[in-house]
Protein backbone atom coordinates (compact mmCIF):
# COMPACT_ATOMS: atom_id res chain seq x y z
CA UNK A 1 0.00 0.00 0.00
CA UNK A 2 1.00 3.39 -0.87
CA UNK A 3 2.12 5.69 2.43
CA UNK A 4 1.84 9.16 2.56
CA UNK A 5 3.20 10.41 5.65
CA UNK A 6 2.58 14.31 6.95
CA UNK A 7 5.32 15.55 9.43
CA UNK A 8 2.28 16.75 12.07
CA UNK A 9 -0.94 16.00 12.95
CA UNK A 10 -1.16 19.82 14.95
CA UNK A 11 0.69 22.70 14.45
CA UNK A 12 0.50 26.20 15.84
CA UNK A 13 2.58 29.13 14.45
CA UNK A 14 2.22 32.74 14.65
CA UNK A 15 1.45 35.90 12.22
CA UNK A 16 4.39 36.43 10.31
CA UNK A 17 6.65 33.19 11.19
CA UNK A 18 8.23 31.20 8.25
CA UNK A 19 6.48 27.75 8.42
CA UNK A 20 7.44 24.28 6.72
CA UNK A 21 5.22 21.53 6.22
CA UNK A 22 6.60 18.12 5.30
CA UNK A 23 5.31 15.31 3.23
CA UNK A 24 6.91 12.08 2.18
CA UNK A 25 6.06 9.00 0.30
CA UNK A 26 7.03 5.22 -0.15
CA UNK A 27 6.24 4.68 -3.90
CA UNK A 28 8.45 6.17 -6.23
CA UNK A 29 5.91 8.64 -7.25
CA UNK A 30 6.41 11.14 -9.67
CA UNK A 31 3.85 13.49 -8.78
CA UNK A 32 3.20 15.43 -5.52
CA UNK A 33 0.56 17.73 -4.72
CA UNK A 34 -0.27 20.37 -1.60
CA UNK A 35 -4.04 21.04 -0.95
CA UNK A 36 -5.61 23.34 1.50
CA UNK A 37 -9.19 21.83 2.37
CA UNK A 38 -12.07 24.58 3.59
CA UNK A 39 -15.40 23.73 4.93
CA UNK A 40 -17.77 23.84 2.04
CA UNK A 41 -14.84 24.54 -0.36
CA UNK A 42 -13.40 21.85 -1.26
CA UNK A 43 -10.18 20.70 -1.67
CA UNK A 44 -8.35 23.62 -3.49
CA UNK A 45 -4.72 23.03 -5.13
CA UNK A 46 -2.00 24.82 -3.84
CA UNK A 47 1.34 23.68 -6.09
CA UNK A 48 1.93 20.82 -7.93
CA UNK A 49 4.93 18.91 -9.35
CA UNK A 50 5.58 16.09 -11.47
CA UNK A 51 9.61 15.82 -11.35
CA UNK A 52 12.55 16.98 -8.44
CA UNK A 53 12.82 20.43 -8.97
CA UNK A 54 9.78 20.81 -11.17
CA UNK A 55 6.84 22.53 -9.68
CA UNK A 56 3.90 24.15 -11.07
CA UNK A 57 1.39 26.39 -9.42
CA UNK A 58 -2.37 25.54 -8.42
CA UNK A 59 -5.37 27.48 -8.02
CA UNK A 60 -4.00 29.92 -4.68
CA UNK A 61 -0.11 29.60 -4.68
CA UNK A 62 0.03 33.74 -3.40
CA UNK A 63 1.62 33.12 0.29
CA UNK A 64 2.81 29.94 -0.03
CA UNK A 65 6.36 28.39 -1.69
CA UNK A 66 6.86 24.76 -2.28
CA UNK A 67 10.51 22.47 -2.35
CA UNK A 68 11.19 19.09 -3.65
CA UNK A 69 14.77 18.54 -3.79
CA UNK A 70 14.13 14.81 -3.90
CA UNK A 71 11.50 12.52 -5.31
CA UNK A 72 9.93 11.01 -2.03
CA UNK A 73 9.75 14.61 -0.30
CA UNK A 74 7.55 17.89 -1.11
CA UNK A 75 7.77 20.45 1.40
CA UNK A 76 4.93 23.57 1.62
CA UNK A 77 6.33 26.95 2.95
CA UNK A 78 4.40 29.57 4.42
CA UNK A 79 7.08 32.55 3.81
CA UNK A 80 5.47 34.96 5.99
CA UNK A 81 1.93 33.26 8.07
CA UNK A 82 -1.16 35.12 8.36
CA UNK A 83 -4.25 34.25 10.26
CA UNK A 84 -5.98 33.49 6.69
CA UNK A 85 -3.78 30.60 6.55
CA UNK A 86 -5.11 28.50 9.14
CA UNK A 87 -6.90 25.64 7.29
CA UNK A 88 -6.41 21.81 7.32
CA UNK A 89 -3.57 20.82 4.50
CA UNK A 90 -3.59 17.94 2.68
CA UNK A 91 -0.33 16.29 0.63
CA UNK A 92 -0.82 13.98 -2.24
CA UNK A 93 0.69 11.78 -4.59
CA UNK A 94 0.19 9.77 -7.82
CA UNK A 95 2.18 8.01 -10.38
CA UNK A 96 2.67 10.16 -13.77
CA UNK A 97 2.33 9.02 -17.00
CA UNK A 98 -1.32 6.54 -16.61
CA UNK A 99 -5.03 7.88 -16.81
CA UNK A 100 -7.38 8.45 -14.24
CA UNK A 101 -4.62 7.78 -11.74
CA UNK A 102 -5.94 7.96 -7.88
CA UNK A 103 -4.55 10.51 -5.41
CA UNK A 104 -2.81 8.91 -2.39
CA UNK A 105 -3.38 10.97 0.72
CA UNK A 106 -1.54 11.89 3.70
CA UNK A 107 -3.61 12.43 6.88
CA UNK A 108 -2.85 16.03 6.97
CA UNK A 109 -2.05 18.99 8.69
CA UNK A 110 -4.41 21.08 10.80
CA UNK A 111 -2.46 24.14 10.71
CA UNK A 112 -3.75 27.45 13.24
CA UNK A 113 -1.79 30.80 13.01
CA UNK A 114 -2.41 32.94 15.33
CA UNK B 1 -11.14 27.63 -13.53
CA UNK B 2 -13.51 24.27 -13.71
CA UNK B 3 -16.14 24.15 -10.69
CA UNK B 4 -17.94 20.93 -9.59
CA UNK B 5 -20.83 21.83 -7.12
CA UNK B 6 -22.11 19.37 -5.11
CA UNK B 7 -25.35 18.99 -3.11
CA UNK B 8 -26.32 18.42 -0.68
CA UNK B 9 -23.64 20.22 1.10
CA UNK B 10 -24.93 18.42 4.29
CA UNK B 11 -27.17 15.45 4.81
CA UNK B 12 -28.26 13.79 7.80
CA UNK B 13 -30.53 10.83 7.99
CA UNK B 14 -31.83 7.67 9.80
CA UNK B 15 -29.93 4.16 9.45
CA UNK B 16 -31.90 1.91 7.01
CA UNK B 17 -32.75 5.25 4.38
CA UNK B 18 -31.59 5.93 0.78
CA UNK B 19 -30.11 8.74 -0.05
CA UNK B 20 -28.50 10.47 -3.57
CA UNK B 21 -25.69 12.72 -3.64
CA UNK B 22 -24.87 15.19 -6.73
CA UNK B 23 -21.72 16.82 -8.53
CA UNK B 24 -22.29 18.90 -11.23
CA UNK B 25 -20.33 20.84 -13.90
CA UNK B 26 -20.57 22.93 -16.46
CA UNK B 27 -17.22 21.28 -18.06
CA UNK B 28 -16.53 18.26 -19.39
CA UNK B 29 -13.94 15.68 -17.85
CA UNK B 30 -12.47 12.58 -18.83
CA UNK B 31 -13.19 10.91 -15.96
CA UNK B 32 -14.87 11.43 -12.30
CA UNK B 33 -13.27 9.83 -8.80
CA UNK B 34 -15.24 9.70 -5.67
CA UNK B 35 -13.68 9.93 -2.35
CA UNK B 36 -14.72 9.60 1.16
CA UNK B 37 -12.47 10.74 4.20
CA UNK B 38 -13.50 10.29 7.93
CA UNK B 39 -12.73 12.57 10.44
CA UNK B 40 -8.99 13.01 10.77
CA UNK B 41 -7.96 10.96 8.00
CA UNK B 42 -6.82 12.07 4.28
CA UNK B 43 -9.63 11.10 1.38
CA UNK B 44 -9.60 7.65 0.29
CA UNK B 45 -11.08 6.59 -2.83
CA UNK B 46 -14.30 4.89 -3.78
CA UNK B 47 -14.69 4.60 -7.70
CA UNK B 48 -13.56 5.84 -10.58
CA UNK B 49 -15.97 6.26 -13.49
CA UNK B 50 -14.64 6.41 -16.78
CA UNK B 51 -17.51 6.19 -19.57
CA UNK B 52 -20.34 8.74 -19.62
CA UNK B 53 -23.42 7.13 -19.00
CA UNK B 54 -21.20 4.59 -16.97
CA UNK B 55 -22.62 2.81 -13.91
CA UNK B 56 -20.79 0.89 -11.30
CA UNK B 57 -21.63 -0.10 -7.79
CA UNK B 58 -19.84 -0.74 -4.58
CA UNK B 59 -21.83 -2.62 -2.58
CA UNK B 60 -24.75 -0.48 -1.42
CA UNK B 61 -23.32 2.25 -3.16
CA UNK B 62 -24.39 3.32 -6.79
CA UNK B 63 -22.07 5.77 -9.03
CA UNK B 64 -23.62 6.89 -12.25
CA UNK B 65 -21.19 9.22 -14.74
CA UNK B 66 -23.25 11.09 -16.54
CA UNK B 67 -23.84 10.85 -20.56
CA UNK B 68 -22.01 14.05 -21.23
CA UNK B 69 -19.02 13.68 -18.66
CA UNK B 70 -20.14 16.68 -16.65
CA UNK B 71 -22.02 15.23 -13.62
CA UNK B 72 -21.97 12.30 -11.73
CA UNK B 73 -24.74 11.18 -9.00
CA UNK B 74 -23.57 8.78 -5.87
CA UNK B 75 -26.66 7.06 -3.86
CA UNK B 76 -26.42 4.83 -1.30
CA UNK B 77 -29.09 2.04 -0.37
CA UNK B 78 -29.83 1.42 3.18
CA UNK B 79 -27.28 3.65 5.24
CA UNK B 80 -25.46 2.83 7.83
CA UNK B 81 -23.34 4.64 10.42
CA UNK B 82 -20.06 3.46 8.87
CA UNK B 83 -20.75 5.17 5.41
CA UNK B 84 -20.61 8.40 7.69
CA UNK B 85 -18.23 10.88 6.15
CA UNK B 86 -17.16 13.78 3.60
CA UNK B 87 -18.01 12.84 0.15
CA UNK B 88 -15.83 14.37 -2.55
CA UNK B 89 -16.17 13.87 -6.06
CA UNK B 90 -12.96 14.83 -8.48
CA UNK B 91 -12.67 15.62 -12.00
CA UNK B 92 -10.16 14.17 -14.35
CA UNK B 93 -8.83 17.29 -16.74
CA UNK B 94 -8.09 14.51 -19.72
CA UNK B 95 -4.55 13.51 -18.42
CA UNK B 96 -2.82 16.93 -17.38
CA UNK B 97 -2.27 15.53 -13.81
CA UNK B 98 -3.88 17.40 -12.06
CA UNK B 99 -8.02 17.11 -10.51
CA UNK B 100 -10.75 19.44 -9.97
CA UNK B 101 -12.51 18.45 -6.43
CA UNK B 102 -15.77 19.28 -6.16
CA UNK B 103 -17.05 21.17 -2.35
CA UNK B 104 -18.19 18.27 -0.53
CA UNK B 105 -21.22 16.46 1.09
CA UNK B 106 -21.18 15.54 4.55
CA UNK B 107 -23.21 13.10 5.27
CA UNK B 108 -24.13 11.99 8.77
CA UNK B 109 -26.24 8.18 9.96
CA UNK B 110 -27.99 8.78 12.69
CA UNK B 111 -28.51 5.15 14.25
Amino acid sequence: DVKVTQSSRYLVKRTGEKVFLECVQDMDHENMFWYRQDPGLGLRLIYFSYDVKMKEKGDIPEGYSVSREKKERFSLILESASTNQTSMYLCASTMGDRDHQPQHFGDGTRLSIL
Amino acid sequence: TQLLEQSPQFLSIQEGENLTVYCNSSSVFSSLQWYRQEPGEGPVLLVTVVTGGEVKKLKRLTFQFGDARKDSSLHITAAQPGDTGLYLCAGDNFGNEKLTFGTGTRLTIIP
